[in-house]
């Protein structure tokens, strides 16, 4: 068991320009989840997948903001055109089932300049 | 919709004091709830799953209880080290939200040598 991996680990930008985070989840799970987490704040849902199927997305997944699991898989997470307010802490989830514990991976710290 | 809060904030104390964190959420339709530990720039690692149909788990030092009718869980921690000092989070999953966690602030826990 290798855990939920994620790349890049620190991202330094600037604004304006497109970031892709990418997310290995633990191989014999089928739900991964994104979130993003700002300095002093409890992590917030972003989006969640059943295997390639994207199944749900907050409202603070703007337009710019792009999910994928082509292959029920890695996950990709885009942000378009980034502006200032983008900077925090991108984290990758995934669980055995709907009901399971969630293990996280370590996070993709994304610095919009 | 589902809140979550924990308190207090932040705690400070002497290595060795047993020690309880509070966590309450306004909903009480949810399928289980996750304690985690985040140590600065890090992602999360989960200590404790505890299920609806659960009234606590325990994990070493760590027991976690969960009261659903009154909308809250605890965290005791006995015999702290100054290695356990981290931020705690509680998460509850709601029913019928694909297995998504709602998370509290978090609380900073400082154990003094």
């Amino acid at each position: 068991d290798t855990g939920v991996s994620q790349n890049p680990r620190h991202k330094i930008t600037k604004r304006g320009q497109n970031v892709t985070f990418r997310c290995d989840p633990i191989s014999e799970h089928n739900r991964l989840y994104w979130y993003r987490q700002t300095l002093g704040q409890g992590p917030e849902f972003l989006t969640y997948f059943q295997n390639e199927a994207q199944l749900e997305k907050s409202r603070l997944l703007s337009d710019r903001f792009s999910a994928e699991r082509p292959k029920g898989s890695f996950s990709t997470l885009e942000i378009q055109r980034t502006e200032q307010g983008d900077s925090a802490m991108y984290l990758c989830a995934s669980s055995r089932s709907g009901a399971g514990e969630l293990f996280f991976g370590e996070g993709s710290r994304l610095t919009v300049l | 919709k589902q809140e979550v809060t924990q308190i207090p904030a932040a705690l400070s104390v002497p290595e060795g004091e047993n020690l309880v964190l509070n966590c309450s959420f306004t909903d009480s339709a949810i399928y289980n709830l996750q304690w985690f530990r985040q140590d600065p720039g890090k992602g999360l690692t989960s200590l404790l799953l505890i299920q609806s149909s659960q009234r606590e788990q325990t994990s070493g030092r760590l027991n976690a209880s969960l009261d659903k009718s009154s909308g809250r869980s605890t965290l005791y921690i006995a015999a702290s080290q100054p290695g356990d000092s981290a931020t705690y989070l509680c998460a509850v999953g709601p029913y019928n939200q694909g297995g998504k966690l709602i998370f509290g602030q978090g609380t900073e826990l400082s154990v003094k040598p």
